[in-house]
């Protein structure tokens, strides 16, 4: 069956980085995307970006830009979601979601991984 | 960025109605219309994709309508395990940005 098992919750400081990962089974990893979706403390679903597995390739949010990197490594069927620069309001629950293609929706979600932001 | 504007913020229902979500969008996206259910600590799950299609394992009770800009989720009859919050979601140009949500409620 499909999984996706992602790391555990991280407490950084401001300005520090996290790097979250999202190991994937129960499917061929390189053809399906991989979406990154954020969610604030009693707040919406905030789209970051999304990784080919395939190639590598990527599309990131403005709002993001400079301070993530969405990397994968197929020989353990992860995907990595690295945001730098942190501040407070980045603390959210982080989650991966895989996509059939790259306009679809995303049918399976890990399970999140929160992420605290605190001096 | 395309905003999607869903309606109404929260809702108040009883068990056995009919409920409709709305959801507009900034602009022209096709079908590209997906729908979520959240509930409380967990992740979401997809309910409809393509604006209309059931996902895989989603009761019947379930549909959505729309294209272009105006898009609809129906609940026909709700049960108890319904009561979540509902996520719009428009995947035709990145980014691929939600509703802010609409959270349903028991009368």
């Amino acid at each position: 069956q499909v999984q996706l098992v992602q790391s555990g919750a991280e407490v950084k400081k401001p300005g520090a980085s996290v790097k979250v990962s999202c190991k994937a089974s129960g499917y061929t990893f390189t053809s399906y995307y991989m979406h990154w979706v954020r969610q604030a403390p009693g707040q919406g679903l905030e789209w970051m970006g999304i990784i080919n597995p395939s190639g590598g390739s990527t599309s990131y949010a403005q709002k993001f830009q400079g301070r993530v990197t969405m990397t994968r490594d197929t020989s353990t069927s992860t995907v990595y979601m690295d945001l730098s620069s942190l501040r407070s309001e980045d603390t959210a629950v982080y989650y991966c979601a895989r996509a059939p293609e790259y306009s679809s929706s995303s049918d399976y979600w890990g399970q999140g991984t929160l992420v605290t932001v605190s001096s | 960025d395309i905003q999607m504007t869903q309606s109404p913020s929260s809702l108040s229902a009883s068990v056995g109605d009919r409920i409709t979500i709305t959801c507009r969008a900034s602009q022209y996206i096709s079908s590209y219309l997906n729908w979520y259910q959240q509930k409380p600590g967990k992740a979401p799950k997809l309910l409809i994709y393509a604006a209309s299609s059931l996902q895989s394992g989603v009761p019947s009770r379930f549909s959505g309508s729309g294209s272009g800009t105006d898009f609809t989720l129906t609940i026909s009859s709700l049960q108890p395990e319904d009561f979540a919050t509902y996520y719009c979601q428009q995947s035709y140009s990145t980014p691929y940005t939600f509703g802010q949500g609409t959270k349903l409620e028991i009368k």
